[in-house]
């Protein structure tokens, strides 16, 4: 079946600009996952959802970050402002059940570049 | 605080055995995953430890020590193909925020 889709694939944009960044989870995975991914590093925990309701979105970096889940399937990102930080690889994942130990299905990834 | 520590880089020969550790601190604690992820790719799920012991996944196997707050990664006959990065996680915060270690990226060489 169809794993977690991401887009764009890449995304370049200027300082200062708004940002909109797309997932498409796993059919009937209840749970949405956004992580941020600096080189060399670790995924960082942004958000998490379990339905159309964000469950924790204790890292969000900053009020500039915020992300929905409407229906509770698709979720977008939403960066606005950006700064030269935030240029990262931005992964998405989703999971069948509740827990954090669940198996994550993660997308390619959004890679955000900010000049 | 919460963290994972990992070592950066462990370099390995082909078909040999080679163990990546990971060292944990945190106020809350459901137990220990893996992921890999390949350059430029998406991390993937390997394994999970509730329990302390040994968990065997094929070539793979993952050990978990509550007690020590650690636990290790165990690849055996390895490939070339295992050439990527290997990360630790654990859910917390009630089970759902999932924090990463930092990643040993692990070089297989023939």
């Amino acid at each position: 079946g169809a794993g977690v889709s991401q887009t764009p694939s890449n995304k370049v944009t200027e300082k200062g600009k708004y940002v909109e960044l797309r997932c498409d989870p796993i059919s009937g995975h209840t749970a949405l996952y956004w992580y941020r991914q600096s080189l060399g590093q670790g995924p960082e925990f942004l958000i998490y959802f379990q339905g159309t309701g964000a469950a924790d979105d204790s890292g969000l970096p900053n009020d500039r970050f915020f992300a929905v889940r409407p229906e509770g399937s698709v979720s977008t990102l939403k960066i606005q402002r950006t700064e030269r930080g935030d240029s990262a690889v931005y992964l998405c994942a989703s999971s069948r059940g509740t827990s954090g130990y669940n198996e994550q299905f993660f997308g390619p990834g959004t890679r955000l570049t900010v000049l | 605080g919460q963290s994972l520590e990992q070592p950066s880089e462990v370099t390995a020969v082909e078909g040999a055995i080679v163990q990546i550790n990971c060292t944990y601190q945190t106020s809350g604690f459901y137990g220990l995953s893996w992921y890999q992820q390949h350059d430029g790719g998406a991390p993937t799920f390997l394994s999970y430890n509730a329990l302390d012991g040994l968990e065997e996944t094929g070539r793979f196997s993952s050990f978990l020590s509550r007690s020590d707050s650690y636990g290790y990664l165990l690849l055996q006959e390895l490939q070339m193909k295992d050439s990527a990065s290997y990360f630790c996680a654990y859910p917390s915060g009630g089970y759902q925020k999932v924090t990463f270690g930092t990643g040993t990226k692990l070089q297989v060489i023939p």
